[in-house]
């Protein structure tokens, strides 16, 4: 059963502080990796897609790392800002069907002062 | 450029009503996708459109859910008998093909819906 597993639930952190988001995927044949930034609301925007033969890829102050061997990634988020509160989804895409994604149920992320 | 867009926002409506949700793409987009989330669950697909042809389905509940995609442009979802579980935030995207093959999706800012 295609699967992706997000650690932790819920997270609170200080503005200007670093954090890891932490992903885990079960999803086979796979074609790539996203994380999507989703406001209390709103639906969910894209940060970074990732390949099978890419391990990095920095949007801004957010940067993805991507283990294809071991299925893991994390979600890097430098110097967190009052605006980065939000929930962080980790979405996989399989290939053979067009385009299906896998969700993971996210982590919410809140920076206070 | 507008971006997704969906309507209504919200619907609240009782059990055995009949509630249609529409999706305007954005322009362009020949791929258009119907996503749920019930409370505390991950987001799951529902169905995908290329234009007005449906490419899968395979993510629809059951037979009281139709979607349509008339002349490829909007789409509209339809649940008729709503049940309870029916409750969720509906979310709508759509894509083109990116240079590495992978399709970004954007979403829209979703519908939710209340079945009493």
């Amino acid at each position: 059963k295609n699967q992706v597993e997000q650690s932790p639930q819920s997270l609170i952190i200080l503005e200007g502080k670093n954090c890891t988001l932490q992903c885990n995927y079960t999803v086979s044949p796979f074609s790539n990796l996203r994380w999507y930034k989703q406001d209390t609301g709103r639906g969910p925007v894209s940060l970074t897609i990732m390949t099978f033969s890419e391990n990095t890829k920095s949007n801004g102050r957010y940067t993805a790392t991507l283990d294809a061997d071991t299925k893991q990634s994390s979600l890097h988020i430098t110097a967190s800002q009052l605006s980065d509160s939000a929930s962080y989804i980790c979405v996989v895409e399989n290939t053979g069907t067009a385009s299906k994604l896998t969700f993971g149920t996210g982590t919410r992320l809140q920076v206070t002062l | 450029e507008a971006g997704v867009t969906q309507f209504p926002s919200h619907s609240v409506i009782e059990k055995g009503q009949t509630v249609t949700l529409r999706c305007d793409p954005i322009s362009g987009h020949d791929n258009l996708y119907w996503y749920r989330r019930v409370m505390g669950k991950e987001i799951k697909f529902l169905l995908h459109f290329v234009k007005e042809s449906k490419q899968d389905e395979s993510g629809m509940p059951n037979n009281r859910f139709l979607a349509e995609r008339t002349g490829g442009t909007y789409s509209t979802l339809k649940v008729q008998p709503a049940e309870l579980e029916d409750s969720g935030v509906y979310f709508c995207a759509s894509s083109q093909r990116g240079l590495a093959g992978e399709y970004e999706q954007f979403f829209g800012p979703g519908t939710r819906l209340t079945v009493l």
